[in-house]
């Protein structure tokens, strides 16, 4: 079965850094770019930036370009999402994602994590 | 970047209801447009890809047409179990991409 698992839920203090992780199963995962989504409490959904396990190359939505870095570990098959100084503003669900490839499937995310909820409060 | 625009927001429907729901784009993107269902509580579900063509395992009542900016996801005859959010996606960017703003699909 094609998944992607990601690391439970987090409650942090503002400053404080954080690393969250996806990890995938089923496929080749050094084939396939993985994304994050963030989803604020009551609202849509935010692309955040990709990356592709393969080579490692990372782009980055204008939004979250410095405040957040993704990374992966093809070794493990787990990508990562982190903060080196967390807000209170980055309070949210954050979903990683798998972007399917394919002549007749450009761009669409076809697997999506269980959603990993960062609580940051003081 | 490419900015995409969702309408309504929010609808209420019937069961048995057709409905449609709107997505703009900023500048053509050809067919590089998705849309997701979420329900509350859940991840997203990938129900359409390159505008028109359904996902595996997605009821028949749910389809997708449009080109260039203009891109529509309509429910032929609303279900119970179709109440839920609805997001676009654009991939035309890639491997940057951007989510509409949302359709809440509500019981009437």
């Amino acid at each position: 079965e094609v998944q992607l698992v990601q690391s439970g839920a987090e409650v942090k203090k503002p400053g404080e850094s954080l690393k969250i992780s996806c990890k995938g199963s089923g496929y080749s995962f050094t084939s396939y770019w993985i994304g994050w989504v963030r989803q604020m409490p009551g609202k849509g959904l935010e692309w955040m930036g990709i990356i592709y396990p393969g080579d490692s190359d990372t782009r980055y939505s204008p939004s979250f370009q410095g405040q957040v870095t993704i990374s992966a570990d093809k070794s493990i098959s787990t990508a990562y999402l982190q903060w080196s100084s967390l807000k209170a503003s980055d309070t949210a669900m954050y979903y990683c994602v798998r972007r399917v490839d394919t002549a007749m499937v450009t761009g669409a995310f076809d697997i999506w994590g269980q959603g990993t909820m960062v609580t940051v409060s003081s | 970047d490419i900015q995409m625009t969702q309408s309504p927001s929010s609808l209420s429907a019937s069961v048995g209801d057709r409905v449609t729901i709107t997505c703009r784009a900023s500048q053509s993107i050809s067919s590089y447009l998705n849309w997701y269902q979420q329900k509350p509580g859940k991840a997203p579900k990938l129900l359409i890809y390159a505008a028109s063509s359904l996902q595996s395992g997605v009821p028949s009542r749910f389809s997708g047409s449009g080109s260039g900016t203009d891109f529509t996801l309509t429910i032929s005859s609303l279900q119970p179990e179709d109440f839920a959010t609805y997001y676009c996606q654009q991939s035309y960017s890639t491997p940057r991409s951007v989510f509409g703003g949302g359709t809440k699909v509500e019981i009437k």
